[in-house]
């Protein structure tokens, strides 16, 4: 079964990165697109952009270009969202989500979220 | 920027029929999406296209969406169904979420 296992939880001061990863078992990673979507606590979902693991291709909107950076290692199944210069608004639950072969679809499965929590 | 309204809590009585709406400017000519988070866990997808139920997801699930409004119905909700529900669509390349609504069954 489709299975997306996040890594653990990060504690960052203003101003730094962090970088999320995401290992993805049950399904071909290159076959499908990987979006990641943030919570922060209390409130909503927020998409923060989608990779193509096939072609490295990414989409990100306005809010998070030139901060966020999504890449991924094939050959460990693993996707990877970088967020930089973090501020304390950026203290949220982050998600990877499966995608379909298109990338304007659905989110089918989610990883188990990892908490990032900015503080100084 | 493209936005999605949705209700903030919904009330409906154990096996009684639930209905979620989510409105946005012409939503009825995208998908809709929607999803179903429990306190503490991760998303999960309960329709797709507008009306389609994944595998897995219980027949009192359906969806609909015309003209600037899509709606989720529960059908006989048991209490199980208690969470938060988020519309989702795309536009412009972004995809765009309500902003929750939260169901009670009481």
């Amino acid at each position: 079964q489709v299975q997306l296992v996040q890594s653990g939880a990060e504690v960052k001061k203003p101003g730094a990165s962090v970088k999320v990863s995401c290992k993805a078992s049950g399904y071909t990673l290159t076959g499908y697109y990987m979006h990641w979507v943030r919570q922060a606590p209390g409130q909503g979902l927020e998409w923060m952009g989608w990779i193509n693991p096939n072609t490295g291709d990414t989409n990100y909107p306005q809010k998070f270009q030139g901060r966020v950076t999504m890449t991924r290692d094939t050959s460990i199944s693993t996707a990877y969202m970088e967020l930089s210069r973090l501020r304390s608004d950026d203290t949220a639950v982050y998600f990877c989500a499966k995608g379909e072969v298109v990338a304007s679809g659905y989110f089918d499965s989610w990883g188990q979220g990892t908490l990032v929590t900015v503080s100084s | 920027s493209y936005e999605m309204t949705q209700p903030p809590s919904v009330s409906v009585s154990p096996g009684e029929t639930a209905s979620i709406t989510c409105s946005g400017d012409k939503l009825g000519d995208k998908y809709a999406f929607w999803y179903q988070q429990k306190p503490g866990q991760s998303p999960v997808l309960v329709i797709y296209q507008d009306a389609k139920r994944p595998s897995g997801i219980p027949e009192r699930f359906s969806g609909s969406n015309s003209g600037n409004t899509a709606t989720l119905t529960i059908s006989g909700t048991p209490p199980m169904d208690e969470a938060d529900y988020y519309c989702q669509a795309w536009d412009s390349n972004t995809a765009v979420f309500g902003g929750g609504t939260k169901l009670t069954v009481l």
